[in-house]
């Protein structure tokens, strides 16, 4: 059991719906992240936080907004997506950044249509 | 540029067989590496890192990796592999507040 939890499981959204994601983690982590997995490309990291302060942000593009309201708990909020956007959104917390091992949650697949 | 590279993409090997997936990065600084694993429907699993000293590196379910600095490389290994181990593996490295990962490696087992 990773102690990491992420809802929904799957997501079926259009092209003009607003959804959140949610992912919490239950290990007493200070750092979570949230990661894109696409088909056939590799892992990309998308956002960092560590202490509750945002401290990586890969040139993901606008319309990915994430929330770290507090040490337990990162969302990302999701408006206007695009088709290409459909992908396996994991979240993963450690216990510092950048070093510490990551302890990964199952997963969000997301469908935009 | 900073980059990892899983030269294989798909691995086929007979359970009891032995296992090496290998993985290649390019970084300027130091980095430290990790070996995780994805079954189907899962997130990923720790299976091993390495960040310094002794570059055998033992990881959980039986496998270990070597870091080799001339090589650029840290290749996984596993002397008997199960069935169960069939899933997909994936390097990574990282350095500062840079992590990266590798493409994956899909590895089936045969009975």
């Amino acid at each position: 059991e990773t102690g990491v939890t992420q809802t929904p499981r799957h997501l079926v959204m259009g092209m003009t719906n607003k959804k959140s994601l949610k992912c919490e983690q239950h290990l007493g982590h200070n750092a979570m992240y949230w990661y894109k997995q696409s088909a056939k490309k590799p892992l990309e990291l998308m956002f960092v936080y560590s202490l509750e302060e945002r401290v990586e942000n890969n040139s993901v593009p606008s319309r990915f907004s994430p929330e770290c309201p507090n040490s337990s708990h990162l969302f990302l909020h999701l408006h206007t997506l695009q088709p290409e956007d459909s992908a396996l959104y994991l979240c993963a917390s450690s216990q510092d950044h950048p070093t510490d091992t990551q302890y990964f949650g199952p997963g969000t697949r997301l469908t935009v249509l | 540029a900073q980059s990892v590279t899983q030269p294989d993409i798909h691995i086929t090997v007979s359970e009891g067989a032995s296992l090496e997936l290998r993985c290649n990065y390019s970084y300027g600084a130091t980095p430290y590496l990790f070996w995780y694993v994805q079954s189907p429907g899962q997130g990923l699993q720790l299976l091993l890192k390495y960040f310094s000293g002794d570059t055998l590196v033992q990881g959980i379910k039986g496998f270990e990796a070597e870091f080799k600095r001339s090589q650029s490389s840290f290749n996984l290994r596993k002397p008997s592999v199960h069935w169960s181990d069939a899933a997909e593996y994936f390097c990574a490295v990282g350095a500062g507040n840079d992590m990266r990962f590798g493409a994956g490696t899909r590895l089936t087992v045969k009975p």
